[in-house]
């Protein structure tokens, strides 16, 4: 099985610019995660798409967003980027046992490759 | 909240051994490893979930103490390409399935 795949792997845009990422799951797999990483702050979550639908949210601002179509593609968007936003953008995909709380907490995750922004 | 891992670098000769803590102050549904080398994606090792399991993959092995909220990753006979960051993801009480994870800890192991 083909893994989870990021595009583009490389960014660079200026201050005040939006930027779109593009995150493709294992197949069959229908949860899709999104992290953010940087040095200071190591892995942090920023949401969680499970059929098309959000379901889970991190704590950053509005200005990321992200979305989930129908063949579980996601894409995330960070909107009038700061120099903060600089960082390795992740996502990770998932195949959820149905239901909530404890039979969801087994879901191992499968990370793609990442995306790296930066923001001059 | 953030897990904390402990401890934050440790350098290794090959064939010693190192201990990773993992620790949070909530009730845990599970504790999920992965290794990550620099320039790569993480990679899943193992989950271990409350009841105190221990679970082994070749010579990495790590425990859950559901009393302390508390994991340990063990890496026995270190070889070279144990080297990277590992991270500590937490999954906690609550309806929402979300995974948080520690800064990491730093392993190097030289020849």
């Amino acid at each position: 099985k083909a893994g989870v795949t990021q595009t583009p792997r490389y960014l660079i845009k200026t201050r005040g610019q939006q930027v779109t990422l593009s995150c493709s799951p294992i197949s069959g797999h229908r949860s899709v995660s999104w992290y953010q990483q940087t040095p200071g702050q190591g892995l942090q979550f920023l949401f969680e798409y499970f059929s098309e639908t959000q379901r889970n949210k991190g704590n950053f601002p509005g200005r990321f967003s992200g979305r989930q179509f129908s063949n579980s593609r996601s894409e995330m968007n960070v909107s009038t980027l700061e120099l903060g936003d600089s960082a390795l953008y992740l996502c990770a995909s998932s195949h959820p046992r149905p239901g909530q709380g404890d039979s969801r907490s087994t879901d191992t995750q499968y990370f793609g490759p990442g995306t790296r922004l930066t923001v001059l | 909240q953030q897990p904390v891992q402990s401890p934050q670098a440790v350098i290794l000769r090959e064939g010693e051994d190192a201990v990773i803590n993992c620790s949070s102050s909530k009730a845990l549904y599970s504790v999920h490893w992965y290794r990550q080398k620099h320039g790569e994606a993480p990679v899943f090792l193992m989950i271990l979930l409350k009841g105190g399991e221990q679970k082994g993959h070749d010579k990495i092995s790590a425990s859950f103490n559901e009393k302390k909220q508390q994991s340990s990753l063990y890496l026995t006979a270190s070889q070279l390409s144990y080297s990277g960051t590992y991270f500590c993801g937490t999954v906690s009480g609550g309806s929402n399935y979300k995974l948080t994870f520690g800064k990491g800890t730093l392993l190097t192991v030289n020849p």
